[in-house]
């Protein structure tokens, strides 16, 4: 069964460093989406992706923040300087369409990222 | 803005059925009511959504009230590894995010 696959599992780095988390969306998939979970809170939304571009995104989600999808495979997310409050296990998703109707969505196992 | 209320945890004896229930009541007539679990700190995963009519797939069940302001998600005979947080979500149809909410914790004892 194709699945959504995320690296590294974990990732740890100082505070000010740029990271990147990686993540693989199943193939013929779309749309494409970032979450986070700070430990013992809930998932938090923070942008979805389609056709090359943002299509949403939360209050999070600010200029530290940034998505690309380099090549025809890859979904990237990049914070460029973090703080320790970015510690939190990052998930990607993805789905093959969008829209209340269609929307299940397909998450990653998640990248755990410590910021110390 | 919580769309959705859930009670905070449950307990199911193994076998049984497990009925999870969700307040929506300010639900409008284009969103679906979608439902989540997550396993320990994996990833969450899709169980089962709907709009207005009951459905049913081979994870669960989804009863939605005829006023569409509550459903119940309906996992016939849990076992040990349902145990999970399991998520309510309302979403608009024209909108691609989930917006988690606490969720339940349901347990499901031997």
């Amino acid at each position: 069964e194709p699945e959504v696959t995320q690296t590294p599992s974990h990732q740890v780095t100082q505070m000010g460093q740029e990271v990147i988390l990686r993540c693989v969306p199943i193939s013929n998939h779309l749309y494409f989406y970032w979450y986070r979970q700070i430990l013992g809170q809930k998932v938090e939304f923070l942008v979805s992706f389609y056709n090359n571009e943002i299509s949403e995104k939360s209050e999070i989600f600010d200029d530290q923040f940034s998505v690309e999808r380099p090549d025809g495979s890859n979904f990237t997310l990049k914070i460029r300087s973090t703080k320790l409050e970015d510690s939190a296990m990052y998930f990607c998703a993805s789905s093959e369409e969008a829209g209340g109707a269609y929307n299940e969505q397909f998450f990653g196992p998640g990248t755990r990222l410590t910021v110390l | 803005d919580a769309k959705t209320t859930q009670p905070p945890s449950m307990d199911c004896a193994e076998g049984r059925a497990a009925n999870l229930p969700c307040n929506h009541s300010t639900i409008s007539g284009n969103e679906y009511v979608y439902w989540y679990r997550q396993i320990h700190s994996q990833g969450p995963q899709y169980i089962i959504h709907g709009l207005k009519n009951n459905e049913t797939n081979e994870m669960a069940s989804l009863i939605i009230t005829e006023d569409r302001k509550s459903s119940t998600l309906i996992l016939p005979h849990a076992t040990l590894r349902d145990t999970a947080v399991y998520y309510c979500i309302v979403s608009d149809y024209n909108n691609n995010d989930m917006r988690f909410g606490a969720g339940t914790r349901l347990t499901v004892k031997p």
